[in-house]
């Protein structure tokens, strides 16, 4: 069972450039999450999907898009990286209700130069 | 808006002590709260998730409690191991209802063999 998998595991980019991180879970979750994590900021929200064919915007969606490709499948675009976006990136899933705990993946490096 | 904080943000104690972790929120009216913990370089692992309606949650060594009415969470650890040294982390959804979690900005412990 995998759980949560993110891919890629590390990713170097230079300010401008684009590209996509990809999430997929396997645990027949409704919800998905894209949190980012900085030294002394803590999680914070991005983007989330409550459930297919729905995405709504976090605490700090600016300069990402997303996209509930399907159950399984959310992904998260930066279309112009810039340096603020440097960051490790996390998804996450969740199943309806209150009782459904958030699964994690093991996040995406990125390093934008 | 909920917020949640944890204090201290670095614990280190010798191995087989007892610890508590605390944990405050603003906004009691929650439906749940979980704790998770993270390993360095590896996303969040889910250890107890309880209910608003509860008062603990046990796991093993680890035992969770919850008291709504002053805002506030402790994760106990009993007989500490080196191996459970990490950073841990509460989170509540961010406003009433099955909405996205918010998450303090961890304690990160250490145990000293």
């Amino acid at each position: 069972n995998a759980g949560v998998t993110q891919t890629p595991k590390f990713q170097v980019l230079k300010t401008g450039q684009s590209m996509t991180l990809q999430c997929a879970q396997d645990m027949n979750h409704n919800s998905m999450y894209w949190y980012r994590q900085d030294p002394g900021m803590g999680l914070r929200l991005i983007y989330y999907s409550a459930s297919e064919g729905t995405t709504d915007k976090g605490e700090v969606p600016n300069g990402y898009n997303v996209s509930r490709l399907n159950k399984r499948e959310f992904s998260l675009r930066l279309e112009s990286a810039a340096p603020s976006q440097t960051s490790v990136y996390f998804c996450a899933s969740s199943g309806a209700g209150s009782r459904s705990p958030l699964h994690f993946g093991n996040g995406t490096r990125l390093t934008v130069t | 808006k909920q917020e949640v904080t944890q204090i201290p943000a670095a614990l280190s104690v010798p191995e087989g002590e007892n610890l508590v972790l605390n944990c405050s929120f603003t906004d009691s009216a929650i439906y749940n709260l979980q704790w998770f913990r993270q390993d360095p370089g590896k996303g969040l692992t889910s250890l107890l998730l309880i209910q608003s309606s509860q008062r603990e949650q046990t796991s093993g060594r680890l035992n969770a409690s919850l008291d709504k009415s002053s805002g506030r969470s402790t994760l106990y650890i009993a007989a500490s191991q080196p191996g459970d040294s990490a950073t841990y982390l509460c989170a509540l959804p961010r406003n009433s209802g099955n909405t996205p979690l918010v998450f303090g900005k961890g304690t990160r412990l250490s145990v000293i063999a």
